[in-house]
């Protein structure tokens, strides 16, 4: 059974750059059918893409996020990570990790992890 | 940029039909998703490709799409199957460009 955990700093000061991990065991990051991905969800608000990676180290970013996020892969410890720079309160969220699989023709989320609450605050 | 619009909230009393609606210009080309989040809890996949359901999800659970809108509809709604729901789908011009509805929030009381 396949298990994502999402891991790092619940607290993040203003200005600085939130940094999740999520390590993936139960199944390989380097599977060919499948894209790995990070979700957020403010607090009471619906859920948004942040972007999302291959095990190749190709990328693909929500538009509005993109000038700020870096994501980045390590096949060699089976994880994923998420760094988000200049961070304010708006970016206070709970932050999931996905796997987003392609491998039934089409791609949808079908894995997440329990998530984890990140607060922006001084 | 490309957006899915759902209704803020849905109320049906234990046994009735709720149907929960997704908008969006893409959807004539792009499979619609549903997902269920209960209070506290990570999203679960209950609907994929349009109308497909996923092992373990009860069969009240069903899915369509006509044009641009998608449906969601739970038959005989229970009580334990209140929570917000969201759409998911691709923006057609775009690969790779995920998009979520607005979530809507089911009442069965």
């Amino acid at each position: 059974q396949l298990q994502l955990q999402e891991s790092g700093p619940g607290l993040v000061k203003p200005s600085e750059t939130l940094s999740l991990t999520c390590n993936v065991s139960g199944g390989s990051i380097s599977s060919s059918s499948d894209y790995w991905g990070w979700i957020r969800q403010p607090p009471g608000k619906g859920l948004e893409w942040i972007g999302s990676i291959y095990y190749s180290g190709r990328t693909y970013y929500n538009p509005s996020l993109k000038s700020r996020v870096t994501i980045s892969v390590d096949t060699s410890k089976n994880q994923f990570s998420l760094k988000l720079s200049s961070v304010t309160a708006a970016d206070t969220a709970v932050y999931y990790c996905t796997r987003r699989d392609c491998s039934g023709g089409s791609c949808y989320f079908d894995y997440w992890g329990q998530g984890m609450l990140v607060t922006v605050s001084s | 940029s490309y957006e899915l619009t759902q209704p803020p909230s849905v109320s049906v009393s234990p046994g009735q039909t709720a149907r929960i609606t997704c908008s969006g210009d893409a959807l004539p080309k792009k499979y619609a998703y549903w997902y269920q989040q209960k209070s506290g809890q990570a999203p679960v996949l209950v609907i994929y490709e349009d109308n497909k359901r996923p092992s373990g999800i009860p069969e009240r659970f069903s899915g369509s799409s006509s044009g641009t809108m998608a449906t969601l509809t739970i038959s005989g709604a229970q009580v334990e199957d209140e929570a917000d729901y969201y759409c998911y789908s691709t923006d057609s011009s775009v690969n790779h460009r995920e998009v979520f509805g607005g979530g809507t929030k089911l009442t069965v009381l």
